[in-house]
């Protein structure tokens, strides 16, 4: 299997900041990259599709990049509600793979 | 607007089979991959497998000799069956839609159903 390994697991920042979450995957998945945030007890909601498209209807306060490996999602002005987690999925070989996720919280 | 929504036992006691059905509106059933996602609380989210209406299915190894995946066209309905459950197996389950364009992501999620395995 791909292992996705996001690192660090929590994250500090105030509103207004902008934030860069990282992912790397254990062998490269070309652009076969999705970002999704997940507010406690919420359902995960897809930001970003296959590296860096934004999904419709997500905030444009919302980016991402990579490929290969490595892969960042970022956050340019935080708002209050995207406190969450966020998780990348691979979906570059079966059985698709997600990161434990980093969790994004109020400093 | 598609809606998927989860249901099923909230209980499953050890060794038996967990049986899930997720139900699909606002989008035809034959025209996309549906897939089942499973998250333990507090932990992070593990692809149980994808099915297409040609029954075509894809697993994850981790599961596969114990999970099944199925669909009924006539009622927009797909579903999970999982056997010889244990309390690992306790989760929150979604089910989702991939498209089939090769762009492979999942959207929407259902709400999820909590399945707990205990005597």
């Amino acid at each position: 299997d791909i292992q996705m390994t996001q690192s660090p697991s929590s994250l500090s920042a105030s509103v207004g900041d902008r934030v860069t979450i990282p992912c790397r995957a254990s062998q490269t998945i070309s652009t076969y990259l999705n970002w999704y945030q997940q507010t406690p007890g919420k359902v995960p909601k897809l930001l970003i599709y296959a590296s860096s498209n934004l999904q419709s209807g997500v905030p444009s306060r919302f980016s991402a990049s990579g490929s290969g490996t490595d892969f960042t999602l970022i956050i340019s002005s935080l708002q209050p509600e995207d406190f969450a987690t966020y998780y990348c999925q691979q979906t570059y070989r079966i059985p698709y793979t997600f990161g434990q996720g980093t969790k994004l919280e109020i400093k | 607007q598609v809606q998927l929504h989860e249901s099923g036992p909230g209980l499953v006691k050890p060794s038996e089979t967990l049986s899930l059905t997720c139900n699909v509106s606002g989008a035809s059933i034959s025209s996309f991959y549906w897939s089942w996602i499973r998250q333990p609380a507090g932990k992070g989210m593990e692809w149980i497998g994808r099915l297409y209406v040609s029954g075509s299915a894809n697993y994850n190894p981790s599961l596969e000799s114990r999970v099944t995946l199925s669909l009924d066209t006539s009622k927009s309905q797909f579903f999970l069956k999982l056997t010889s459950v244990t309390a690992a197996d306790t989760a929150v389950y979604y089910c989702a839609r991939e498209p089939l364009d090769g762009i492979a992501y999942l959207d929407p999620w259902g709400p999820g159903t909590l399945v707990s395995v205990s005597s």
